[in-house]
């Protein structure tokens, strides 16, 4: 299986707006709304941020948004703030594997 | 508290097998699909296998299949992964993860630690 295609690193200023893309195909990202967008610290495990690629589970800052025009998925983060700083991963479905696959991941460096 | 807690991790051969363990609490667990993901040291997540909250059906990442199996004790709150035929491209950090729905959602509100599988001579 594949992975989903995210920017290897993004940087923003605090206060500043970002966004991270998740490129995929009609099998995957542009097929379904199935498309989900964690966080991941160091040495942390993985924490859900949008779900269904716009919604946010309970306890999740609105500063949070995800979207999705055809193929593209896209998280963007905006007010940014220093423990933004982490790792981000897009996650969709696939009718090919019947599974989920993941992006590469992007760096978030808050400058 | 809600939580998921790995264990069973170690440093194990090329060719052998380990068997990891994740019991969930504070949560109903037979009333949940149940996931697990792997992280090799500095990459990214990968899916590994997924198994619904009655055990009726299972779904492997193609480079573990006929090698690993995913099952469940839904009386003992446990998910379990069988790991056989190791190799080193299975060194990673295996962590438990929860689908919110009794069917697949394809997502993964809860997610323990992690435990760490080193496969090597």
């Amino acid at each position: 299986q594949s992975t989903l295609t995210q920017p290897a690193s993004v940087s923003g200023s605090p206060g500043q707006s970002i966004t991270i893309s998740c490129t995929g195909t009609n099998s995957d990202v542009g097929g379904y709304n199935l498309v989900s967008w964690y966080q991941q610290h160091p040495g942390k495990a993985p924490k859900l941020l949008i779900y269904e690629v716009s919604k946010w589970p309970s306890g999740v800052s609105n500063r949070f948004s995800g979207s999705k025009s055809g193929n593209t998925a896209s998280l963007t983060i905006s007010g940014l703030q220093a423990e933004d700083e982490a790792d981000y991963y897009c996650c969709a479905y696939t009718t090919t594997t019947t599974s989920v696959i993941f992006g590469g991941g992007t760096k978030l460096t808050v400058l | 508290e809600v939580q998921l807690l790995e264990s069973g991790g170690g440093l194990v051969q090329p060719g052998g097998s380990l068997r990891l363990s994740c019991v969930a609490s504070g949560f109903i667990f037979g009333s949940y699909t149940m996931t697990w993901v792997r992280q090799a040291p500095g990459k990214g997540l990968e899916w590994v296998s997924s198994i619904s909250s009655s055990a009726s059906s299972r779904y492997y990442v193609d480079s573990v299949k006929g090698r690993f199996t995913i099952s469940r004790d839904n009386s003992k709150n446990t998910l379990f992964l069988q790991m056989n035929s190791l190799g080193a491209e299975d060194t990673a950090i295996y962590y438990c993860a929860r689908d919110p729905g009794t069917h697949y959602y394809w997502y993964f509100d809860l997610w323990g630690r992690g435990t760490l599988v080193t496969v090597s001579s």
